[in-house]
């Protein structure tokens, strides 16, 4: 199947531990996405990558840093987790021009920290 | 910068009900105009988008106009089903950009 893929789906830890999520495309798009989506349901951007270049970096505390090995790949590493991180965070991709097209969305990882 | 407000919700409605929700914007240049569904315990899914002023988009029954007069790109449908059931947003993208806005989501419940 062609889609954004989130691994995990749940990740429950313990506060201070460190992390990852990994996302990974087949679609063959240039630019992929992290959101965080809180409990209100709320969707924050958090960072996005043109073909493993940084190009949206929003205000996010420096625990969290994203990695793109290739332009199908992008994962999420969370140093020193804290309670405040539990969310559902969200990869997705797009293929340009993103205002013709929107985004597609992976099904999410919730992420639970005790 | 660029914003979206949705009405809040959660939206309560009997099957087969007409649904509206509203969505208003804000943005320098030209935008286009998403909704998107998430269903529970899932990602979110393109329902349709508009990326001209006065175009219309449709999907699964629902419709939406883009209104450049008012900034609105409301949602409706003519009759909603049990299946609706989710949370709707409203998120847009400035032309040149990459970066999709969304809305707060409004929750849609649909009962027998």
């Amino acid at each position: 199947d062609t889609a954004v893929s989130q691994t995990p789906k749940y990740l429950v830890t313990q506060m201070g531990n460190d992390k990852s999520i990994k996302c990974e495309q087949n679609l063959g798009h240039d630019t992929m996405y992290w959101y965080k989506q809180d409990s209100k349901k709320f969707l924050k951007i958090m960072f996005s990558y043109n073909n493993k270049e940084l190009i949206i970096n929003e205000t996010v505390p420096n625990r969290f840093s994203p990695k793109s090995p290739d332009k199908a790949h992008l994962n999420l590493h969370i140093n020193s987790l804290e309670l405040g991180d539990s969310a559902v965070y969200f990869c997705a991709s797009s293929q340009e021009p993103v205002p013709a097209y929107g985004y597609t969305f992976g099904s999410g990882t919730r992420l639970t920290v005790v | 910068g660029d914003s979206v407000t949705q009405m809040e919700g959660p939206v309560t409605l009997s099957e087969e009900a007409c649904l509206t929700i509203n969505c208003t914007y804000t943005a320098t240049g030209y935008p286009s105009l998403f909704w998107y569904v998430q269903y529970p315990g899932e990602g979110l899914q393109l329902l349709l988008k508009a990326t001209k002023a006065d175009d219309k988009g449709s999907n699964k029954g629902f419709e939406a106009t883009y209104r450049k007069e008012t900034t609105s790109f409301h949602l409706e449908k003519g009759s909603v089903q049990v299946s609706d059931s989710a949370v709707y947003f409203c998120a847009l993208v400035t032309g040149g950009g990459n970066k999709l806005t969304f809305g707060t989501g409004t929750q849609l419940k649909v009962e027998l």
